[in-house]
């Protein structure tokens, strides 16, 4: 099955600065990316996600990459604000046309803390 | 609309009980699935189910089960209770190819 590795575990950054959280995937069959956001004590809400047909998207002050040769994605948070503070969750996913879960495989998560 | 609900939101349990936790999606999303949610281990992936059948099951042992119902209405079971099996439990359900709506979950603590 897939597995997907998720680093680092925990980013501190001054706000104003960029943050880079970067995943890799195992199953080259995967071809759905997204990227959930968890604040405390909330719900993982979906915030970016990225298909294997195209290698960069961009929403605002983020953006996910992909490199489907090297099987890597990151997430990109430009000028962190406090409200960035959160768990960000990378997956992966084989997606077929049946939608729904379909198999996504999270990472572990990364604590973003944004410093004042 | 709505969002996904799970009730209950919180319970605590001794080890050996079983415990039914109950998930209602959006309306008109047929896909459910369930998570176990840990301090450090993520979201790991128990089971997904569209048009009350099982499609994907992740690696759990079989104490942990689950079904959904015509309405789309889910529930999961956890048999024979263990303190490894505290945790929060979160469903989510879909309509389109891979965004997830989820609930905010049932938090279980096994004494």
């Amino acid at each position: 099955g897939e597995n997907v590795e998720q680093h680092p575990s925990t980013l501190s950054v001054q706000e104003g600065d960029s943050a880079v959280i970067k995943c890799t995937y195992s199953d080259s069959a995967s071809n759905y990316f997204p990227w959930y956001k968890q604040e405390l004590g909330k719900r993982p809400q979906l915030i970016i996600d990225i298909r294997s047909n195209v290698g960069e998207k961009k929403d605002q002050r983020i953006a996910v990459t992909l490199n489907k040769t090297a099987k890597h994605f990151s997430l990109h948070i430009t000028e962190t604000q406090p409200e960035d503070s959160a768990v960000y969750f990378c997956a992966a996913s084989p997606q077929s046309s049946g939608g729904g879960a379909d198999g996504l495989t999270f990472g572990k998560g990364t604590h973003l803390i944004i410093q004042p | 609309k709505a969002g996904v609900t799970q009730t209950p939101r919180y319970l605590i349990k001794t080890r050996g009980q079983q415990v039914t936790l109950s998930c209602s999606p959006i309306s008109g999303h047929r896909s459910v699935s369930w998570y176990q949610q840990t301090p450090g281990q993520g979201l790991q992936f128990l089971f997904e189910y569209f048009s009350e059948t099982q499609r994907n099951k992740g690696n759990f042992p079989g104490r942990f089960s689950g079904r959904q119902f015509s309405n789309s209405r889910s529930e999961m079971n956890v048999s024979t209770l263990e303190l490894g099996d505290s945790a929060l439990y979160l469903c989510a359900s879909s309509l389109q190819r891979g965004e997830l709506f989820f609930g905010e979950g049932s938090r279980l603590t096994v004494l």
